[in-house]
């Protein structure tokens, strides 16, 4: 697609429950990034796949959240048995390919709007 | 590890003012360093960046200039505008250009006429 596309854009859910949030990565790019942005805070890393490695899951804050991508394409975070302090905005990102050689330039991240969590 | 260390806000400038957002870095070689700006019910998206030293990005009427000597990215822009109203966040990428960001915590800009 054109660009990032996150659903649900707002969720609101009650404490306890499991939420799914989807990501749709820039057509091509292979490496693709979880965010959380909550109020009044900056943006904390939370996971990034890139290519067929393994993901960079040192961001999760607890083992309640989990991501997954599908086919080196779409990618879903997972948030098991909500807390309210859960409640921010989910920000996904994707750059393309390449990089690995020190120096070589950097790779621009592409923003979705976010998914706003709210956890009653 | 890395970190960005960003100018605290919120910041408040009249139509016209001049504006520097300092952020400075610490971080293991030499890292690119960007600026993203979230404007009132948008998604971020990239204002600007500079891959080596001495570099400058610029876009907008926004510039930053990246100083190895001090650790820097301060972002500046001679004459503001209401529409420059926005969140502006710091951050800084390793050396291998695949990496994620590190973030500053974001500084928030308001522009009254």
């Amino acid at each position: 697609g054109a660009g990032v596309s996150q659903s649900p854009s707002n969720k609101v859910t009650e404490k306890g429950k499991d939420v799914e949030l989807r990501c749709d990565p820039i057509s091509g790019h292979t490496a693709l990034y979880w965010y959380r942005q909550s109020l009044g805070q900056g943006l904390e890393f939370l996971i990034y796949f890139q290519g067929n490695s393994a993901p960079d899951k040192s961001g999760l804050p607890s083992d309640r959240f989990s991501a997954e991508r599908t086919g080196g394409s779409v990618s879903t975070l997972t948030i098991q048995r909500t807390q309210q302090e859960d409640s921010a905005v989910y920000l996904c990102a994707s750059s393309p390919s390449g990089g690995g050689v020190p120096f070589s330039g950097a790779n621009v991240l592409t923003f979705g709007a976010g998914s706003r969590l709210t956890v009653l | 590890g890395d970190s960005v260390t960003q100018m605290e806000g919120p910041v408040t400038l009249s139509e016209e003012a001049f504006l520097t957002i300092n952020c400075t870095y610490t971080a293991t070689g030499y890292p690119s360093l960007f600026w993203y700006v979230q404007y009132p019910g948008e998604g971020l998206q990239l204002l600007l960046k500079a891959t080596k030293a001495d570099d400058k990005g610029s876009n907008k009427g926004f510039e930053a200039t990246y100083r190895k000597e001090t650790t820097s990215f301060h972002l500046e822009k001679g004459s503001v505008q209401v529409s420059d109203s926005a969140v502006y966040f710091c951050a800084l990428q390793g050396i291998w250009g695949n990496e994620k960001l590190t973030f500053g915590t974001g500084t928030r800009l308001t522009i009254i006429p």
